[in-house]
């Protein structure tokens, strides 16, 4: 699986957007981009997915290049409960389910 | 729908025991994989089973083992405990391929 690279920090005040961004230079062309977030002493959960068109769910958005080497979450409308460590990962759709943690950014949001 | 139902959710041992952790995945789900948190190395995979099968693999030693059930349900467990086995043990359930969806976990603390 491809190696991903996010900052380890990052502050936004509550009510704006949240842009989260990862690089993740050698994908290949079979690779999705997933997201999770983990809340303090909680299991990760899951955000959302996408291969290569931009992809939008209830919780977030998720715009990725065009030459798919970085991509970024957006969190529309940040509230204090989403104060969180985001996880960026890659990895193939099918086959086992292996997921590789990098380090994440921890976002705090401010009131 | 139910969640990851992992138990106990705490646990305390001493060094040279033995443990087994317990997880119900998602109904209908038939991958499980576990996960290994702490402070130092961040999330680690241990391994995944599928069908009763195990499919994937970490980079951890022979005492992590574990186990799938005819109903998806899977154990791990680690013997010999050390010290540094204390950690958060996450179980995540999919639908093979797809997202993963993890339980609160269970912390165990080895004294």
């Amino acid at each position: 699986d491809a190696k991903t690279t996010q900052p380890t920090s990052m502050d936004c005040a509550e009510g704006r957007a949240a842009n989260l961004p990862c690089n993740h230079s050698t994908i290949s062309g079979n690779e999705y981009v997933y997201w999770y977030r983990q809340i303090h002493s909680q299991g990760p959960q899951y955000i959302i997915h996408g291969l290569k068109n931009n992809e939008t769910n209830e919780m977030a958005s998720l715009i990725i290049t065009e030459d798919r080497k970085s991509s970024t979450l957006i969190l529309p409308h940040a509230t204090l409960r989403d104060t969180a460590v985001y996880y960026c990962i890659v990895r193939g759709l099918q086959g086992a389910q292996k997921l590789v943690f990098g380090q994440g950014t921890r976002l705090t949001i401010n009131p | 729908k139910a969640g990851v139902t992992q138990t106990p959710r705490y646990l305390i041992k001493t060094r040279g025991q033995q443990v087994t952790l317990s997880c119900s995945p998602i109904s209908g789900h038939r991958s499980v994989s576990w996960y290994q948190q702490t402070p130092g190395q961040g999330l680690q995979f241990l391994f995944e089973y599928f069908s009763e099968t195990q499919r994937n693999k970490g980079n951890f030693p022979g005492r992590f083992s574990g186990r799938q059930f005819s109903n998806s349900r899977s154990e791990m467990n680690v013997s010999t405990l050390e010290l540094g086995d204390s950690a958060l043990y996450l179980c995540a359930s999919s639908p093979s391929g797809y997202e993963a969806f993890f339980g609160q976990g269970t912390r165990l603390t080895v004294v």
